[in-house]
């Protein structure tokens, strides 16, 4: 079965310094995975996915993750922290099946940027 | 940029009574989902939809549950008989190609 787990339920970060929020998958076949980021009463946001080349993938707002195969990872990352990017951040992996594709989320991880 | 928009934004009812949440997708997108977050707990699927049928449902999408494309613009979800384990974020979301796009939720809080 197809899974995601994000190990860390909050990470504080100083405003400023490089940042990391981890992700890892299970899945049979060649993954699909995508992040998203969800603000106070707000919507999920698509922030940027991973489906085929480069391992590093760039996103929206200057985010940035980058695909492990061996480790199984997807961590998404930042080279400098804002505090405007305090938010509620998803990893999620495409299951793929008859061609109507469900994402499967992990629990989410609270990022908190400190000024 | 295209957004999907979902009403109420808000939805408070008592158990037992039917509650039907709205949404409009993308205009040129052809498969719609529903999803839905339980407060505290994980993003789950509900449902599929393309082609104006159910492509796939989860264990949750049981018979209190419907969805449809009354017309070219909106999707909807109906709950027949809400129960209090039916309070949640409810999320629509639509694609074309591999990435879903999400309205901003509808809070559904049964009573």
């Amino acid at each position: 079965a197809q899974s995601v787990a994000q190990p860390e339920d909050q990470v504080n970060v100083a405003e400023g310094n490089p940042l990391t929020v981890k992700c890892t998958y299970s899945v049979s076949g060649n993954p699909y995975l995508f992040w998203y980021v969800q603000y106070p009463n707000r919507g999920l946001q698509f922030l940027l996915k991973y489906i085929t080349g480069d391992n590093l993938v760039k996103g929206s707002y200057g985010f940035e993750a980058e695909f492990n195969k061996s480790q199984t990872s997807f961590h998404l990352k930042k080279p400098s922290a804002l505090v405007s990017d305090s938010a509620l951040y998803f990893c999620a992996v495409l299951r793929q099946g008859g061609g109507y594709n469900k994402l499967i989320f992990g629990a989410g991880t609270r990022l908190a940027v400190h000024p | 940029e295209p957004e999907v928009t979902q009403t109420p934004s808000h939805q408070v009812t008592q158990m037992g009574q039917e509650v039907i949440l709205r949404c409009v997708p993308i205009s040129n997108h052809l498969y719609f989902y529903w999803y839905r977050q339980i407060l505290g707990q994980k993003v789950e699927f509900l449902v599929s939809f393309y082609n104006n049928e159910i492509s796939e449902k989860s264990e949750i999408f049981d018979d209190q549950f419907s969805v449809e494309r009354p017309d070219g613009s909106n999707f909807t979800l109906k709950i027949r008989s809400t129960k209090l384990e039916d309070s949640a974020m409810y999320f629509c979301a639509s694609r074309n190609t591999d990435t879903q796009y999400f309205g901003p939720g509808t809070r559904l809080t049964v009573l």
